[in-house]
Parts: C-alpha cells; structure tokens; sequence
C-alpha cells in the first residue's frame, strides 16, 4: 500500500490560494490519487481524485507531476469555512481493493480573517 | 436521496455492555464501509462489504466486533462486550464504485460512542 506523507499543519488567509502537497514515492500504476475534507464532528467529503497531470472540479485543483511521486490540492480563495483536515489517499481503489484506502493524520489547515 | 444514515448518533454505555450501530447506505450503492476514528489512531477502516458480502474485515480490533449485512440497505456493527478503550466515533460510508467516473465514498455523520 502506497504510504502518503503530507503537513499536519497549515495557516492561511481569507482569499488567498491554499496549496497542500502530499507525497507518496511508492505509488503504483494503478492507483489513484483522492483528496477528502473534514470538517470537526462530520464525516470526511470527497474533495477530487485523479490519475496524473491536472484535474479540476467546482471546488479543488489537483496537480500531479509525470512520475506521481506527489500531488499538490489547490484550494482558490480559500474562506473560513474552507478550515478543515484534509486527508490525501493513495489506491487503486479497483474490485477487492476498495478497502485499500489509508486515511492518514491529515492537514489540518486553518483560515484565518 | 438523504445520504448515509447512522443510529443512534450518539451512544454512551457500561464497559460489558453490548453496543449495536446501525447504518443505511445510499440506494443503489454496493459497496459499505465501517470505520473508526480516535484522536491516537485517526480514521481507520474496520470493515467493508461488496453486495452484502463481507470483503475484508482485517482491520476489525478482535472477537469482540462482529459486522453483518442483511441487505442492500442496512448494515449493523456489533461490539460485544464493550470495552472503554472501543470509545470512539464510528462511521459509515457507502460507494457505488466507479459508477460516475471516479470513486468517491460517502460518508455518514457517525456514532460517538463512549464506553464507560
């Protein structure tokens, strides 16, 4: 299982551009990359998920270089509601290993006014 | 559709006593999920069904949990006997797969359970 290291910690700003970076050196072809968001006394969110270059929703970015050793969220003019802990996975997610999903500490990220 | 319901949603009980939680996926998802969080361990996967079987339940504690799925659309966790060091929240999540195009697991609101 691909392991995924990223901030426990980060401080920003009302409107300004959040970027989390997470690593995971022993990704697999086949996995995926999935970011989710919790807040405080809810379950986590699904944020995004990709394969490799860039991926973008309504809410998030995600950038993944050529050798998907890393990946980095980016979150646009971020508000106070956007703190949270956001949790990057690694996995194929595919068949048998839909339990393949580590959720690890998390980034706690922190907005403030 | 009102997403994944779990009961009770919050739970305190005696150390020997037994705790069942309850969870009612989203319709039309196969996939189901148990988990654990504590502030030490964070979120854990317990474990997960396919079409009501059970697929991998590695990551349940011990004897003492036991996870069934009758049908489609329920799903119990049973801890028997409860111990205060199983104080935490637990949370149910569904999944249709990759049926949209990616996969994405949602998440009910959780059970805090507090063992005494």
């Amino acid at each position: 299982l691909a392991k995924t290291t990223q901030p426990i910690s980060m401080d920003s700003y009302e409107g300004q551009e959040v970027n989390i970076t997470c690593s995971h050196n022993n990704i697999a072809t086949n996995d995926y990359i999935t970011w989710y968001q919790q807040f405080p006394s809810q379950g986590p969110r699904f944020i995004i998920q990709g394969y490799k270059t860039k991926v973008t929703n309504e809410v998030a970015s995600l950038f993944i270089p050529a050798d998907r050793k890393s990946s980095t969220l980016s979150l646009p003019r971020v508000s106070l509601s956007d703190t949270a802990v956001y949790y990057c996975l690694v996995g194929d997610q595919y068949g048998g290993s839909q339990g393949n999903l580590i959720f690890g500490k998390g980034t706690k990220l922190s907005v403030k006014p | 559709d009102a997403g994944v319901i779990q009961s009770p949603r919050h739970e305190v009980t005696e150390m020997g006593q037994e705790v069942t939680l309850r969870c009612k996926p989203i319709s039309g998802h196969d996939y189901l999920f148990w988990y654990r969080q504590t502030m030490m361990r964070g979120l854990e996967l317990l474990i997960y069904f396919n079409n009501n079987v059970p697929i991998d339940d590695s990551g349940m504690p011990e004897d003492r949990f036991s996870a069934k799925m009758p049908n489609a659309s329920f799903s119990t966790l049973k801890i028997q006997p409860s111990e205060p060091r199983d104080s935490a929240v637990y949370f149910c999540a569904s999944s249709g797969g990759w049926d949209r195009g990616y996969n994405e697991q949602f998440f009910g609101p959780g059970t805090r359970l507090t063992v005494l």
